[in-house]
């Protein structure tokens, strides 16, 4: 499983109200991305960090932010959640070889906004 | 634009028969592809992938998958489908230097007894 825990697994929150998601790994991956995964639209890059305190936006950013203050450690903040965020969120980590790259999925985080 | 597309949203075969899912990529170049397989409620585990070389790639679970560059096609197939291989079964490819993948919508299997 590549060391990937997702923090917490299940969470039910309220409109507007501010979310965190918490992906941590122990392999000192540089890599780390959140995906969203929503039926009928398969997984979607939402932001990704190539290293401390360096990210960038996926191609469904809006009305999410991340953090990345230590290697193990990956934040994806809803800043105030809207329904159309209920999803399941998935992190990765990228694992480097040589002519190779794969990425690693956490088990998720089913999120429902009411 | 760069996409990945799985014509096929649910396929049924009954169990011991032959299975293929279709995989075709939209990019520039060849961009490396991956197989990934989602059972109900779990994160996805990685099947096989291709980055270069011999294009018939073996993966885990007696799965394989075939480039063909002149499709642009990655089907995945298996000789012989086991009532355990009911998933999702979603295609992706590596966007470039930053290991972004593009996921297809996914393709959900079922198997007949």
């Amino acid at each position: 499983d590549a060391g990937i825990t997702q923090s917490p697994r299940h969470k039910v929150t309220e409109t507007g109200t501010p979310v965190t998601l918490r992906c941590h790994q122990t392999e000192n991956h540089r890599y780390m991305y959140w995906y969203r995964q929503d039926p009928g639209h398969g997984l979607r890059l939402i932001h990704y960090s190539y290293g401390v305190k360096d990210t960038d936006k996926g191609e469904v950013s809006d009305g999410y932010s991340v953090s990345r203050s230590k290697t193990e450690d990956f934040l994806l903040t809803l800043e105030s959640a809207t329904s159309s965020q209920t999803s399941v969120y998935f992190c990765a980590i990228l694992s480097r070889g040589a002519g190779y790259n794969e990425q690693f999925f956490g088990p998720g985080t089913r999120l429902t906004v009411l | 634009a760069q996409s990945v597309t799985q014509p096929d949203i649910h396929i049924t075969v009954s169990e011991g028969a032959s299975l293929e899912l279709r995989c075709n990529y939209s990019y520039g170049a060849t961009p490396y592809l991956f197989w990934y397989v989602q059972s109900p409620g779990q994160g996805l585990q990685l099947l096989l992938k291709y980055f270069s070389g011999d294009t018939l790639v073996q993966g885990i679970k007696g799965f394989e998958a075939e480039f063909k560059r002149s499709q642009s096609s990655f089907n995945l197939r298996k000789p012989s489908v086991h009532w355990s291989d009911a998933a999702e079964y979603f295609c992706a490819a590596d966007r470039g230097s930053q290991g972004n993948l593009i996921f297809g919508k996914g393709t959900k299997l079922s198997v007949k007894p």
